[in-house]
Formats: structure tokens, C-alpha cells, sequence
């Protein structure tokens, strides 16, 4: 079974200051998705971010990029030019891409990201 | 505009009586997916289904139950048999294959006293 570790519980940065969010997983599989989506205190799970396996290239959203590292395993989220609105849980998340795979996605516990003006 | 309706967004029940959930969506999405959400516990997986009159359990299936009638719509009961059933509740829809990310409802948080 995969599972996805967010081990840092809370982060705080500087608003206009970047910051990297941390996301581990575990899976025997070579073909996946991981996803990244923020919670803000109105608790409605938006997505902020895709990332497919089997593209090299990081995906970048504004000012949210990835950092994939397939062979480690790792995929940190960071976020450039912090806002206000920034504030919010982030959780990761992992969906197996194989043929005839349901559609669930595995959650990592969160992390609170709060945002000093 | 197509999205995920959830309501109430707060609902309050007494111990020992059952209660459903609404989820609606208009994504013309086939899978859909309950969500339990308690502080320090990530969301968990209570019930999905990927095309109506199917569902499975997840990983948090005793005390609830499902039904899927209509492409659209995946009420969930939580019963007296749920131990602890106070929480905050998601619903979301993805479609089936592809990326299969999934969007979200509002949320309803649920409160047994």
C-alpha cells in the first residue's frame, strides 16, 4: 500500500518570503500522480498543483512550483512571493496511474502553513 | 457553474439517531468519494464509488453507509453504530482514469451530542 508523510506539522514565513513544504511517499509503483492541495481556514480543499510521474519536468502554477524527485521518492511543494492568502493547510497526495486502478487518492496528515505580515 | 454542493454546512443530531449528508455534483464526474476530517488526522477515506449502483468502503467504512442512485448525487448516512461521529465531512468528485484529481465540496461539519 503507498503511503504519503508530511513530517513537518507547521511552518511559518515572511510575507514576500519563499517557502518549501515537505512530502514523502512510498510505492513500488513507477507509474503515479501527485497532487498538492491547500485547505484555507474556510476548510474547502482547493487544488494548487499536478504532477505526473513520468514527466521530468517539474510543473509550475504561478507562484507554486514542485521540486520531484522520483528516485528519492520526494515532492516539495514551494511557494514563491508568499501572500496573506497563502495561510492555510497544505496536504499532499498520491494516486497510482495503473491500468484498471480505482481512483483513490492516499492523503498525507497536512501541514499548517501560517503567514507573518 | 459546475461544482460540488454539500449541505447542510452544519448539522447537529443526539446520540443514538442516524443522520445523512447531502453531496450533488454537476461535473458529470463518475467517481465519488466520502471524506472523514479530524484535527491532526489528514482526511480519510470513508466510502467511494466509481459509477452508480457501485461503491466500495475505504478505510474508515464502519458506522457509515452510501448509495449511489443518480450519477449526480452520493448521500451519506452516518449511523448510531459510529462510535465517534462528530467531525468535519467531505465529499468530492474526480473523473475515472487520467489524473483523477479530485474536487472538492464545502464541507459539512457534523456535531452528536
Amino acid at each position: 500500500a503507498q503511503t504519503v508523510t508530511q513530517s513537518q506539522p507547521e511552518m511559518s514565513v515572511q510575507e514576500a518570503e519563499t517557502v518549501t513544504l515537505s512530502c514523502t511517499y512510498d510505492t513500488s509503483e513507477s507509474d503515479y500522480y501527485l497532487f498538492w492541495y491547500k485547505q484555507p481556514p474556510s476548510r474547502q480543499m482547493i487544488l494548487v498543483i499536478r504532477q505526473e510521474a513520468y514527466k521530468q519536468q517539474n510543473a509550475t502554477e504561478n507562484r507554486f512550483s514542485v521540486n520531484f524527485q522520483k528516485a528519492a521518492k520526494s515532492f516539495s511543494l514551494k511557494i514563491s512571493d508568499s501572500q496573506l492568502g497563502d495561510a492555510a493547510m497544505y496536504f499532499c497526495a498520491y494516486r497510482s496511474a495503473l491500468d484498471g486502478a480505482n481512483s483513490k487518492l492516499t492523503f498525507g496528515k497536512g501541514i499548517t502553513l501560517s503567514v507573518r505580515p | 457553474d459546475g461544482g460540488i454542493t454539500q449541505s447542510p454546512k452544519y448539522l447537529f443530531r443526539k446520540e443514538g439517531q442516524n443522520v445523512t449528508l447531502s453531496c450533488e455534483q454537476n461535473l458529470n464526474h463518475d467517481a465519488m468519494y466520502w471524506y472523514r476530517q479530524d484535527p491532526g488526522q489528514g482526511l480519510r477515506l470513508i466510502y467511494y464509488s466509481q459509477i452508480v449502483n457501485d461503491f466500495q468502503k475505504g478505510d474508515i467504512a464502519e458506522g457509515y453507509s452510501v448509495s449511489r442512485e443518480k450519477k449526480e448525487s452520493f448521500p451519506l448516512t452516518v449511523t448510531s453504530a459510529q462510535k465517534n461521529p462528530t467531525a468535519f465531512y467531505l465529499c468530492a468528485s474526480s473523473i475515472v482514469g487520467g489524473s483523477g484529481e479530485q474536487y472538492f465540496g464545502p464541507g459539512t461539519r457534523l456535531t452528536v451530542t
